[in-house]
């Protein structure tokens, strides 16, 4: 019954490559967010959507595409590959859209060779 | 943008002392500063949080204090024991959930 789930937990792949990584969460939550941690592991906020609905959205180059097919599923997918691409994404979501706790899940370690 | 600046990086106490991570904020329009906790190949978990409106907040062996005035908040852990161990995050926001995070503090408990 995990609260926030992503996969797939590891995925090793080469450049220029596209890839998807799915998030689920069953907490009942509005919104739903995705960031990365770097190697350094500093964490920063890439998208973030209310009600299926785009919220935020940081500076990420375009090559990065989320998609909510639904308030309980966001989805990220990545074209073309890039090494710089390698990071741990983390899915999160939170009750409302302003000031709420976030809940992560546990992330999914991209590596690009 | 909001900048938010955590000390210090690393942090190595002996089991019961006491564990002290410190942050600055930039924005003073920040009015919400949670606190999480990373476990090795977990995602970060809130511990405890403090709005701008409160000074200070307690949750057991954890406390949080908030200076608006300075723009800084800290996290205390008191009775330190081996399971604190991790990497402790602070963050910033205003209106809406945007979150700055600190650099992180990696916290080791020696038993």
């Amino acid at each position: 019954d995990t609260a926030v789930s992503q996969t797939p937990k590891y995925l090793v792949t080469q450049m220029g490559n596209d890839k998807s990584i799915k998030c689920e969460q069953n907490l009942g939550h509005d919104t739903m967010y995705w960031y990365k941690q770097d190697s350094k592991k500093f964490l920063k906020i890439m998208f973030s959507y209310n009600n299926k609905e785009l919220i935020i959205n940081e500076t990420v180059p375009n090559r990065f595409s989320p998609k909510s097919p639904d308030k309980a599923h966001l989805n990220l997918h990545i074209n073309s590959l890039e090494l710089g691409d390698s990071a741990v994404y983390f899915c999160a979501s939170s009750e409302g859209a302003y000031n709420s706790p976030l809940h992560f899940g546990n992330g999914t370690r991209l590596t690009v060779t | 943008g909001e900048n938010v600046e955590q000390h210090p990086s690393t942090l190595s106490v002996q089991e019961g002392d006491s564990a002290v991570i410190k942050c600055t904020y930039s924005d003073s329009a920040s009015n919400y500063f949670p606190w999480y906790k990373q476990e090795l190949g977990k995602g970060p978990q809130l511990i405890i949080d403090i709005r701008s409106n409160v000074g200070e907040k307690k949750d057991q062996r954890i406390a949080v204090t908030l200076n608006k005035t300075a723009k800084h908040f800290s996290l205390h852990i008191t009775e330190t024991q081996p399971e604190d161990s991790a990497v402790y995050f602070c963050a910033a926001s205003k209106t809406g959930n945007k979150l700055t995070f600190g650099g992180g503090t990696r916290v080791l408990v020696k038993p």
